[in-house]
């Protein structure tokens, strides 16, 4: 099992460019999340997929952030346009249901904005 | 509404010597609990969880966890501890009609040789 694959893991852009972060959950799994790294915010869940469609949005920090479920092999986080605040290790974490499922996570996406 | 607390940012232990790592939570529910640990550079990996039975977990690398329902308390223990076992330690909760999981701030275990 290769695990919960995201990629790329590192990207640095400048302010006011597209970002877009992208992920592959463990076969299997019916639950996708995204959550944000930082020192000041700690662990911040942005959004969360049950088979594809996602169910709870409301970490999202604004409309500049985006989040799709195409199919159950992959996922996009996407940041348009991005800001210096943005600047974050992004998780991606999926799991084989709700209730008592622990979460498998990503090695993450460290993404700089200058 | 869940909550999750951890209610030290860190904590050091030498080499050998026991070590406990705290997490108090708040569910309306039946209480799911999970221990996660991050190693510099990765991501969150699984410890161990309570789902319901023994109070007393095991999970990886040695370490366990006591269930107390009565002070709403979870905190991971290991016996003796090892400098690898230094990294950033996650305590998270999940209500058993919820679906997503709530994670404490993290505590960051420094084991001294």
């Amino acid at each position: 099992d290769a695990g919960v694959i995201q990629s790329p893991r590192h990207e640095v852009t400048e302010m006011g460019q597209e970002v877009t972060l992208r992920c592959k959950p463990i076969s299997g799994h019916d639950y996708l999340f995204w959550y944000r790294q930082t020192m000041m915010r700690g662990l911040e869940l942005l959004i969360y997929f049950n088979n594809n469609v996602p169910i709870d949005d409301s970490g999202m920090p604004e409309d500049r952030f985006s989040a799709k479920m195409p199919n159950a092999s992959f996922s996009t986080l996407k940041i348009q346009p991005s800001e210096p605040r943005d600047s974050a290790v992004y998780f991606c974490a999926s799991s084989r249901g709700a209730g008592s499922y622990e979460q498998y996570f990503g090695p993450g996406t460290r993404l700089t904005v200058t | 509404a869940q909550s999750v607390a951890q209610p030290e940012d860190q904590v050091n232990v030498a080499e050998g010597n026991p070590l406990t790592v705290k997490c108090t939570y708040s569910v309306s529910g039946n209480p799911y609990l999970f221990w996660y640990v991050q190693y510099p550079n990765r991501g969150l990996q699984f410890l161990l969880k309570y789902i319901t039975g023994d109070n007393l977990v095991k999970g990886s690398y040695g370490f366990e966890a006591e269930f107390n329902k009565s002070q709403t308390s979870f905190h991971l223990k290991k016996p003796s501890a090892l400098v690898s076992d230094s990294a950033l330690y996650f305590c998270a909760v999940r209500d058993s009609s919820a679906s997503k999981i709530i994670f404490g701030s993290g505590t960051r275990l420094s084991i001294r040789p």
